[in-house]
């Protein structure tokens, strides 16, 4: 199994451009989550997915867009890059949000500069 | 809404030594946390979760204790090692069914000396 993967590993974009993050996981896992990392902070939600057709917002959902058509995939798309959205963006996915045991896995992150 | 802290955002240990890394919650409410550790340039990495039923938890090497009364959870590792150098957070879930929301604290280094 390859886990969790994300792409590209990372990015510079220019004010006003949009992009789509890549997430793909072949573990079958219902539940995906996005999240952005900032420095000296903790990782912060952005959207989840529940399972396929099921998104939902987390913290801090403003600027960007998700869609889940299949389990596997999770994009995550932002709309109108801002230098605000600098930041490392991770992708997670478990089998269920909760429940001991139950791992979440978390892939290697997106480094995403907006100039 | 949560909000979750770690008490000290640095610790710095011998090897061999035992490690405590402590982590409050606000939201009473919160039924699971989970402890993650992230090493420089990865994504994190889960370590130990427990449930608001239980009290203590135990993997390899580390354990997790969980006191509701205060809303405090700490990780503890034994035997510390020069590879357990990384951030830890801590992340808790509010109960209540639906509620997905993952909130992570802001991390403590930890640093093993040689």
């Amino acid at each position: 199994n390859a886990g969790v993967t994300q792409t590209p590993k990372f990015q510079v974009l220019k004010t006003g451009q949009s992009m789509t993050l890549q997430c793909a996981q072949d573990m079958n896992h219902e539940y995906m989550s996005w999240y952005r990392q900032d420095p000296g902070m903790g990782l912060r939600l952005i959207h989840y997915s529940v399972g396929a057709g099921i998104t939902d917002q987390g913290e801090v959902p403003n600027g960007y867009n998700v869609s889940r058509s299949t389990t596997e995939d999770f994009p995550l798309r932002l709309l109108s890059a801002a230098p605000s959205q600098t930041s490392v963006y991770f992708c997670a996915s478990s089998y269920s949000p909760s429940g001991t045991g139950n791992e979440q896995f978390f892939g290697p992150g997106t480094r995403l500069t907006v100039l | 809404g949560e909000s979750v802290g770690l008490h000290l955002p640095t610790l710095s240990v011998q090897e061999g030594d035992n490690s405590i890394i402590n982590c409050a919650y606000s939201n009473s409410a919160s039924d699971y946390f989970i402890w993650y550790k992230q090493e420089s340039g990865k994504g994190p990495q889960f370590i130990i979760d427990i449930r608001s039923n239980m009290d203590k938890r135990q993997g390899q090497r580390v354990t997790v204790l969980l006191n509701k009364t205060v809303k405090h959870l700490s990780l503890q590792i034994a035997a510390t090692q020069p590879g357990d150098s990384a951030v830890y957070f801590c992340a808790a879930l509010p109960g209540g069914g639906s509620n997905y929301k993952l909130t992570f604290g802001k991390g403590t280094l930890l640093t093993v000396n040689p």
